[in-house]
């Protein structure tokens, strides 16, 4: 089954610098990469997400690139503010009815003042 | 947008009894609902796959017999926690396909005493 890893486990940036988040995947099938954003005990929202018929993709300030042969892709988020302090995931699935997620290990990102 | 109604938010239990998680969608149609398991400061992991009208896919290592899962229509997936123990506490979330991406439930958070 798909796999997928993700890095840093930790993260913490000064506000208005980036943030990069990294993540790869095991199963060359898989064509569909959404980025959730997860407050503590709530539910994961999305904040991009990504397919493989594209290499990359931006929202404001947000931004994911992905890179099929080497079977990865990373969040890019340009002029952190506090607000975005919380755990990301990556996530992967193949488009279809009954695909399944499979979530990385989330990323907690702090940005500090 | 899609949404799915997850309840009860929160439950405490005692040892040894059963708890039933509801989720439903509410403006469209889910032949196949996905339940996580969410432990602290950890990722969000897939117990089982729901098929509305057939019986559920369980991923390697979860309990089938305990984890009791009835997708009786388009609209409801049911998760039942059998005989619950205090390591069965975690935080419960459903999900399923709606249009391009998932939609989740706001979570359970399961306190077995």
């Amino acid at each position: 089954g798909e796999n997928v890893e993700q890095h840093p486990s930790t993260l913490s940036v000064q506000e208005g610098d980036s943030a990069v988040i990294k993540c790869t995947y095991s199963d060359s099938a898989s064509n569909y990469f959404p980025w959730y954003k997860q407050e503590l005990g709530k539910r994961p929202q999305l904040i991009i997400d990504i397919r493989s018929n594209v290499g990359e993709k931006k929202d404001q300030r947000i931004a994911v690139t992905l890179n099929k042969t080497a079977k990865h892709f990373s969040l890019h988020i340009t002029e952190t503010q506090p607000e975005d302090s919380a755990v990301y995931f990556c996530a992967a699935s193949i488009i279809g009815t009954a695909s399944k997620l499979t979530f990385g290990t989330g990323t907690r990102l702090q940005v500090t003042l | 947008g899609a949404v799915v109604s997850q309840h009860p938010s929160r439950v405490i239990c005692k040892s040894g009894t059963s708890v039933k998680i509801e989720c439903r969608s509410l403006d469209f149609q889910a032949t196949t609902m996905f339940w996580y398991r969410q432990f602290p400061k950890q990722s969000l992991m897939l117990m089982a796959t729901s098929n509305e009208g057939s019986k559920a896919t369980y991923e390697q290592g979860v309990e089938k017999d305990k984890f009791l899962i009835n997708h009786a229509s388009l609209t409801l997936s049911t998760l039942t926690v059998t005989s619950a123990h205090p390591e069965d506490s975690s935080f419960y979330i459903c999900s399923a396909r709606s249009g391009s991406g998932y939609t989740f439930g706001s979570g359970t958070r399961l306190t077995v005493v």
